[in-house]
Parts: structure tokens; C-alpha cells; sequence
């Protein structure tokens, strides 16, 4: 098992460009969640979902779009990219609620907007 | 809505020694997960010990434990025998006991924890 990898580990961005931050798991996790980590700050929620075709809004959606066409993959897209994205980005599943199950987390994708 | 709180940004512990991580939490709800996570600087979220509310002992992991105190909701990790690899960023934090957005995790700011040899 691979777990859950995000690509790219890095990037920069000039702002109003776009790009599309990619998450996969291969743990048939059905929760899956986008979470953002500004500096000396915990993580915030951005996105979920609870299974393919299923997503909504967390705390901070705005500038960021999702899609969850399968149970593997669930990508987080930037449409103009602002300096306040600048931050880190999590990618997180779980295979229920209503368990202490934890969340595995992907290594995060370090994004700069210049 | 749910808030963490972790007051203090930093703490420093000489090698071996033990060193205790403060959280406190506020929520009306009932039921309802506590978690501690490390963060060393590799970015990685390593999930350190998780505690369910409507148990009243104390989770324990190896050389690591908790002070859960539901009333006062508290939520204290304690280390013990500190190693150097034990540096890290350590957050709380608390999931409901809920399905959809409330299954999300609720993050406190963290704390920085640096072992002294």
C-alpha cells in the first residue's frame, strides 16, 4: 500500500495562473478531505468527500474547486491563483465516520503564489 | 462550532526526561474524538494516540499518554523518556462524532517541542 501521495511536492505559481493539486489513495478509503496549513497555524478544512460523486465545502472553500470522480482520486483545483493560497496542502482519508478511525494524510504539496 | 486551543507555541525537554503538551477543547457535544498528531519537519501527519470522549481511561501508547479530562475538557499529552527523534510540531485536535463536513478534523495551532541532548 502506498497510502495516500500527493504530487506535486512543490510549486510556484504566478498569481492567476491555475493548477490542480493531485491526491490518490489505495486504501478504498470512502472519506476523503482537503486541508490547508497556513504558517504557525493548524490545518483548515477546505473540501470534502464522502464517496465518488459526492463532495462539498469545508471551512475555507473559496478559489478551490474538487471533483471525485472515483474512490481513488481526489483532486483540488486552483482557478487564479492569489498570494493568500500560499500555504501548505494535506490531502487526508478515512474509510468511515462515527469511528475513531484515523486519517491518513498525504506528505503535502508546499505551494508558493507569487 | 468547535475550537481548539494549544497556548503554548513552544516547549523544550532535556533527553529522557519527561515533558507534558497542553489542550483544551470546547464543544456542547456528547460524544466526540481527541487525537494528537506530530509533525516533524518533513511535513508528514503522524497520528501519535486518539481517545474516545465516552471512555473514561486514559489512552496510552507505549511512551506515550493522555490526561483526558472530560469536564474540564482537557486533552494533555504527556511523553515520556523523551527521545530526540520526539521533536516535532505536535497538534490537538477534535472530531465529532458525526458524518459529512463534521467528520472533519478541528485542528488547535500546534505546539513546537525541541529535545535537549
Amino acid at each position: 500500500n502506498a497510502g495516500v501521495t500527493q504530487t506535486p511536492k512543490f510549486r510556484i505559481l504566478k498569481i492567476g495562473q491555475s493548477m490542480t493539486l493531485q491526491c490518490t489513495q489505495d486504501m478504498n478509503h470512502n472519506y476523503m478531505y482537503w486541508y490547508r496549513q497556513d504558517p504557525g497555524m493548524g490545518l483548515k478544512l477546505i473540501y470534502y468527500s464522502v464517496g465518488a460523486g459526492i463532495t462539498d465545502k469545508g471551512e475555507v472553500p473559496n478559489g478551490y474547486n474538487v471533483s471525485r470522480s472515483t474512490t481513488e482520486d481526489f483532486p483540488l483545483r486552483l482557478e487564479l491563483a492569489a498570494p493568500s493560497q500560499t500555504s501548505v496542502y494535506f490531502c487526508a482519508s478515512t474509510p468511515r465516520a462515527l469511528t475513531t478511525d484515523t486519517q491518513y494524510f498525504g506528505p503535502g504539496t508546499r505551494l508558493t503564489v507569487l | 462550532a468547535q475550537t481548539v486551543t494549544q497556548s503554548q507555541p513552544e516547549m523544550s525537554v532535556q533527553e529522557a526526561e519527561t515533558v507534558t503538551l497542553s489542550c483544551t477543547y470546547d464543544t456542547s457535544e456528547s460524544d466526540y474524538y481527541l487525537f494528537w498528531y506530530k509533525q516533524p519537519p518533513s511535513r508528514q501527519m503522524i497520528l501519535v494516540i486518539r481517545q474516545e470522549a465516552y471512555k473514561q481511561q486514559n489512552a496510552t501508547e507505549n511512551r506515550f499518554s493522555v490526561n483526558f479530562q472530560k469536564a474540564a475538557k482537557s486533552f494533555s499529552l504527556k511523553i515520556s523518556d523523551s527521545q530526540l527523534g520526539d521533536a516535532a510540531m505536535y497538534f490537538c485536535a477534535y472530531r465529532s462524532y458525526d458524518t459529512g463536513a463534521n467528520s472533519k478534523l478541528t485542528f488547535g495551532k500546534g505546539i513546537t517541542l525541541s529535545v535537549r541532548p
